[in-house]
């Protein structure tokens, strides 16, 4: 089956670091992907993983690990529009059609 | 960016009608296009894959006569919720995927999201 866990919420400290966890199990596996999701907006691209290792992306970073079913996001300087739920999605095998499949969410509350 | 428009932003209907969402890639060419579903506070979830010109495919637990999913071209796709109840306030979202940009990581845009209240 295909499975994704996510933390529930995270609060951190304007200025601060936070690394948001990701683990899944699904079949078959094509690249992660993470989401940014402000209130009542549809989700906004942050970064992609496919191979092992750490992207950096400005005061993005996303890391990942295929053999150990794990990945993290990472947010340095945090600001207080960081405030939004995080997204993990997974990208099946390339015969279903690239459908991501969603963790739950992770919301993040940035306080001064 | 790739851009992806969906119309209308927010719909509020009668129990028993039907409501129609378009879905559109506006610079781009979408072969395939996902519409989703989210409930308040939580994930994304994917209810059918649309294919031009073929049958969409849903997702298990989807019921397929109830959410009609048409994309006759390539830049549209529709999802259509017939007889609509109010379990069915949700939020939908649909996302398209460029096949000639290349990027290959960026592949799929989201649309803003269209609110359903059905009362």
């Amino acid at each position: 089956g295909q499975n994704i866990d996510q933390p529930t919420e995270m609060t951190a400290t304007e200025g601060a670091i936070v690394q948001i966890n990701c683990t899944y199990q699904t079949s078959g596996f094509n690249g992660l992907f993470w989401y940014q999701q402000h209130a009542g907006e549809a989700p906004t691209f942050l970064s992609y993983n496919v191979l092992d290792g750490l992207e950096e992306k400005g005061r993005f970073s996303s890391f990942l690990s295929r053999s150990k079913g794990y990945s993290y996001l990472l947010l340095k300087e945090l600001q207080m529009k960081d405030s939004a739920s995080y997204l993990c999605a997974v990208r099946g095998r390339v015969d279903s059609s690239y459908k991501l499949i969603f963790g739950s969410g992770t919301r993040l509350l940035v306080r001064p | 960016g790739a851009v992806v428009s969906q119309h209308p932003s927010w719909v509020i209907c009668k129990s028993g009608t039907s409501v129609k969402i378009e879905c559109r890639s506006l610079d781009f060419q979408a072969t395939t296009m996902f519409w989703y579903r989210q409930f308040p506070k939580q994930s994304l979830m994917l209810m059918a894959t649309s294919n031009e010109g073929s049958k969409a495919t849903y997702e298990q637990g989807v019921e397929k006569d109830k959410f009609l999913i048409n994309h006759a071209s390539l830049t549209l796709s529709t999802l259509t919720v017939t007889s609509a109840h109010p379990e069915d306030s949700s939020f939908y979202i649909c996302s398209a995927r460029d096949w000639a940009s290349g990027r290959y990581q960026e592949t799929q845009y989201f649309g803003p999201g269209t609110r359903l209240l059905v009362l």
